[in-house]
């Protein structure tokens, strides 16, 4: 079974910080990864995806994130956070290939303080 | 990319009655999902929904609690049904094209009273 794991419930960073997000998986496939961020009240916007290619991915609003294949791991960086990135952060996993669903880690709040 | 509508974004409702949710998609697409976002938790699937079929449920997930319809290609409702306040969370649909990321609606945030 798919499964992803995100081992911060919450995260405070002082504005103008680096931040890096850990997002763990467990897919018996290569797997489709993805980072979601979400703000109150909205629905969840894409940051940034990754199944082939480059390992370094690069996403809107300045993030990046590293494919591991040998820890399972994508972790969600950006070299100095804004006041604006506060906010829910998912990271999912799917099948490469196909329309099927997503399955999601229990999300990460970050936190910015002044 | 498609643009997914979802309405209301919110409500307030009694306990005991019903609730239908509308997603309208500008694009046709094979599959739509439906997922529940209770306070302070991730997303959980509560369905996936082909046009022409009955939907698919995940364990936990009824038919006559949450009925969804798909009419066609670009559209679903789901209905949150006999409410009680454990149904208070986000209600959330959304689609996967070929080989893509999800794209999701705003979301409904739902209060039972």
């Amino acid at each position: 079974a798919q499964s992803v794991t995100q081992p911060d419930i919450h995260i405070t960073v002082s504005e103008g910080a680096s931040l890096e997000l850990r997002c763990n998986y467990s897919y018996g496939a290569t797997p489709y990864l993805f980072w979601y961020v979400q703000s109150p009240g909205q629905g969840l916007q894409l940051l940034l995806k990754y199944f082939s290619g480059d390992t370094l991915v690069q996403g809107i609003k300045g993030f990046e994130a590293e494919f591991k294949r040998s820890q399972s791991s994508f972790n969600l960086r950006k070299p100095s956070v804004h006041w604006s990135d506060a906010a829910e952060y998912f990271c999912a996993v799917g099948a490469i290939g196909g329309y099927s669903t997503l399955t999601f880690g229990k999300g990460t709040m970050l936190l910015v303080s002044p | 990319s498609a643009v997914i509508s979802q309405k209301p974004s919110r409500d307030i409702c009694q306990r005991g009655t019903s609730l239908t949710i509308q997603c309208q998609v500008d694009s046709q697409v094979t599959m739509m999902f439906w997922y529940r976002q209770q306070p302070g938790q991730s997303l959980t699937l509560i369905a996936t929904a082909n046009q022409g079929s009955e939907a698919t449920y995940e364990s936990g997930f009824v038919i006559d609690k949450f009925p969804i319809s798909r009419p066609n290609l670009t559209f679903s409702t789901l209905t949150v049904s006999n409410m009680s306040p454990e149904d208070s969370s986000i209600y959330l649909c959304a689609f996967r094209g070929w080989n893509t990321e999800a794209f999701f609606g705003q979301g409904t945030r739902l209060t039972v009273v």
